[in-house]
């Protein structure tokens, strides 16, 4: 089992440029969703789906884009990317089961900057 | 709403024992405490549900008073390795698969 897996690690964007964060997970959890974390703010919840076809907005939403097409698969689009957006997304995968509500499956991060 | 934890951060020397609280102003089905070290994701660390239970994980335990909406992490005997970014992160008894997280507390461990 590879876990969650999140592609790219790193990238650097310039203002006004579009970008793709892929996010997948071989343990067939129903959960995803997606985080970002800046110095002192804790993780904050962009975006999240309850399953395959289903998503919805977190706390922070704006200038993001989810899709979800598969169990698998839960991509984060930035469509016109701002510096503001310079932080870590980590992308998480859960499942509802006695004892073990919702535990979140870290991907390993990537790391944006938007100059 | 976001839990607030307390403290920001903390210092310790090896061997010292620290607490590291987090509490709710709405109503807990669970409380989840999860340790990042620099340059990682989160690590979870272990979950308590509603009725009061008491968990441990090595020599680290938590407890979680849900009349109070809250929840306390015990590091007893502390050691290098304890150290990095403390989060409890909650859970309203929704069905969103996501948790709300704090802001976290630093925990330093000196030799």
């Amino acid at each position: 089992n590879a876990g969650v897996t999140q592609t790219p690690k790193f990238q650097v964007l310039k203002t006004g440029q579009s970008m793709t964060l892929q996010c997948a997970q071989d343990m067939n959890h129903e959960y995803m969703s997606w985080y970002r974390q800046d110095p002192g703010m804790g993780l904050r919840l962009i975006h999240y789906s309850v399953g395959a076809g289903i998503t919805d907005q977190g706390e922070v939403p704006n200038g993001y884009n989810v899709s979800r097409s598969t169990t698998e698969d839960f991509p984060l689009r930035l469509l016109s990317a701002a510096p503001s957006q310079t932080s870590v997304y980590f992308c998480a995968s859960s499942y509802s089961a006695s004892g073990s509500l919702h535990t979140q499956y870290f991907g390993p991060g990537t790391r944006l900057t938007v100059l | 709403q976001q839990p607030v934890q307390s403290p920001q951060a903390v210092i310790l020397r090896e061997g010292e024992d620290a607490v590291i609280n987090c509490s709710s102003s709405k109503a807990l089905y669970s409380v989840h405490w999860y340790r990042q070290k620099h340059g990682e994701a989160p690590v979870f660390l272990m979950i308590l549900l509603k009725g009061g239970e008491q968990k441990g994980h090595e020599k680290i335990s938590a407890s979680f008073n849900e009349k109070k909406q809250q929840s306390s992490l015990y590091l007893t005997a502390s050691q290098l390795s304890y150290s990095g970014t403390y989060f409890c992160g909650t859970d309203g008894g929704g069905s969103q698969g996501n948790l709300i997280f704090g802001k976290g507390t630093k925990l330093s461990v000196k030799p």
